[in-house]
């Protein structure tokens, strides 16, 4: 059974300060997905890594995928009270029967304070 | 482009009914994925789905839950008996491939309450 191990499970802070929200595992994923959901609301796809190393850069917000593919981190510059919400990673898989299935983190819960 | 749709938004069923939850993928989008958001834990894969093909349901309890998605029309969850233990908000994701990335995208949930 593949895990994503997501910390911390809980983050507050000020706005302005940056942040960094881990996810580890110990099985090589094909592909990994950042989400944010809201309350009542649905996870929205932020980002997605493909390639061992990469880096993407959204805004303020920078993902790296881990070279082995296994662990991911998100960065947040600069945080703002509209960033509060949880965050997600969920790898995903290729080949068989589970390709495409996504195993979650179980979450950050970030909140801002102006 | 209409996101993925999910109907209703709130559900409540007396134990021993059923819960019936719908989901219309995004246009174009023939992969359709469940999962179950439980209070305090994260979410979990249920089953997945192509039209008229159950592909994976490693995640769905062998009893009381099923999943369609026909040549027409939304994809269905079925859960007969509804207990307790199957309050939680159940979403569904959609994708259109299955080779290369797998991005998914979410629609709103159903919050399924059991009185």
């Amino acid at each position: 059974t593949q895990l994503l191990e997501q910390s911390p499970q809980f983050l507050s802070i000020q706005e302005g300060e940056n942040l960094t929200v881990y996810c580890n595992s110990s099985s090589v994923f094909s592909s990994l997905q950042w989400y944010r959901q809201e309350p009542g609301e649905g996870p929205v796809l932020l980002v997605t890594v493909v390639t061992g190393g990469e880096v993407k850069k959204l805004k303020r917000l920078t993902f790296q995928f881990g070279d082995a593919r296994k662990d991911s981190s998100l960065h947040i510059t600069a945080a703002q009270p509209g960033d509060t919400g949880l965050y997600l990673c969920a790898g995903a898989n290729a080949g068989g029967t589970s390709y495409g299935k996504l195993t979650f983190g179980q979450g950050t819960i970030l909140t801002v304070h102006p | 482009n209409a996101g993925v749709m999910q109907n209703p938004r709130h559900l409540v069923r007396r134990r021993g009914q059923e819960a019936r939850l719908r989901c219309s993928p995004m246009k174009g989008h023939s992969h359709v994925y469940w999962y179950r958001q439980l209070p305090e834990e994260g979410l979990k894969f249920m089953v997945y789905l192509q039209k008229e093909n159950i592909i994976d349901e490693s995640g769905m309890p062998k009893e009381r839950f099923s999943a369609e998605f026909p040549k027409e029309g939304p994809s269905i969850l079925r859960i007969q008996q509804v207990v307790r233990g199957d309050s939680a908000a159940y979403f569904c994701a959609s994708s259109p491939r299955t080779s290369g990335f797998y991005e998914q995208y979410f629609g709103p949930g159903t919050r399924l309450t059991v009185t």
